[in-house]
Formats: structure tokens, sequence, C-alpha cells
């Protein structure tokens, strides 16, 4: 069980926005940047957002992230098929170790 | 462009060792810490090691500590993970990454590791 806590699955149609959430403690998420992956299995994990809200060049504004505490969210706006992946929030954590959560399935309906 | 490379997987038994390597280029090596990082099959994203940026230090996820050992080599632009004692769960998909600041920014492809009988 990962000790950032993300739902496991997430959906929305073509268009729409949906978040996804990830739940820490002080020790992680409140003290640390946040970060979120894009993953398809077999690839390369991709950065989408570093430092709790910034996109790498390249990213589209589509995404967004945020963070408020020990909670963080990814947003993503007009929902494209192209969108359908696993996400995973990620921190450091006071105990030197990284943390990822458990991630998220997208499923584009 | 930055580019990281694994390679060394393979399958192996329970209890044997093996070592990964990862190919660093594109970048100053010697400037950035070095993580690895694996997915077991069906799971999620699992930390596994940090290397400082000159070697100086070291930290493990609970469940490899004692038995792998991350290490690099600037001359050769090159980052290792010798993984002793291995267990059946050790199976995973093994990615380095690079860490900026507060980021795992670039990742490698990853190379499949299986531990079984």
């Amino acid at each position: 069980q990962s000790v950032l806590t993300q739902p496991p699955s997430a959906s929305g149609t073509p268009g729409q926005r949906v978040t996804i959430s990830c739940s820490g403690s002080n020790s992680n998420i409140g003290s640390y940047a946040i970060s979120w992956y894009q993953h398809l299995p077999g690839t390369a994990p991709k950065l989408l957002i570093y430092s709790n809200n910034q996109r790498p060049s390249g990213v589209p504004d589509r995404f967004s992230g945020s963070k408020s505490g020990t909670s963080a969210s990814l947003a993503i706006s007009g929902l494209q098929s192209e969108d359908e992946a696993d996400y995973y929030c990620a921190a450091w954590d006071d105990s030197l170790n990284g943390l990822f959560g458990g991630g998220t399935k997208l499923t584009v309906l | 462009q930055v580019q990281l490379v694994e390679s060394g997987g393979g399958v192996v038994q329970p209890g044997t060792s093996l070592r990964l390597s990862c190919a660093a280029s594109g970048f100053t090596f010697s400037s950035y810490g070095m993580h690895w990082v694996r997915q077991a099959p069906g799971q999620g994203l699992e930390w596994v090691a940090v290397i400082s940026y000159d070697g100086s230090n070291q930290y493990y996820a609970d469940s490899v500590k004692g038995r792998f050992t991350i290490s690099r080599d600037t001359s050769k632009n090159t980052l290792f993970l010798q993984m002793n004692s291995l267990r059946v769960e050790d199976t995973a998909v093994y990615y380095c990454a690079r860490f900026a600041v507060t980021t795992w920014d670039y990742w490698g492809q990853g190379t499949l590791v299986t531990v079984s009988s």
C-alpha cells in the first residue's frame, strides 16, 4: 500500500475535465514539491507537472496541478482519447525515500 | 538531448545476483542525483534507491536495503544497481531516472528483471 494515496481509477468522456487526487502527510507532500507522471505500459514515464504546478515545455496546458497542505491534484481539461493512461503522483519524504502514489488508471469513455 | 538507456536485465533464479546499468548522455552526469525506480507486473511505480551527484550518499527503500547497492561511474557516465539475494518479489521493470531539484525529469525505457525458479 502506497504512502501517497490515489484513487485506483478515473474516467471521463472526450472534452470533459477530470481530476485525480493524491493524499499524503506532513512528512512528504506537506514538506516537498509534488510531481505528476503519465505512464503507458512498456514506455518511460512522462513528466507532466513538477514543483506542484509547473509544466515542462511540450506539455499541453490542458494539464494542471495544485497542492494544498498534504494533498495535491492533477486536472486534465478537454479530455482526449490519447490521455488514456496511468497517472502517478510523486514526492520526496523526510525518511529520505522517494514516494510514488499507487497510480490512477484513466479511462476515456 | 537527454538519454538514459538501461541494460542488464534478464531471468535469474531466487538467491542469485544481477547488475543493472544505465548509460547516460546529453547532460552533465556528474551534476545530478540519480535514482532507480521499478514497476512489478500489474503494480505501480516503486522507488528503489538514490545516489547523490557526487556518489557520496546513497539511500534505499526498506524492501531492498542490505541487498541492493547503487553506484555510479562518472568517467563512463553510467549508473549501476547491484542486486544480490534476489527474490521473486523483485521481478519488475527497472527504470533509471535523473533527479533535477524537485523532480524525476528524465527516465529510461526500463529493463526487465524476472526472478523465477
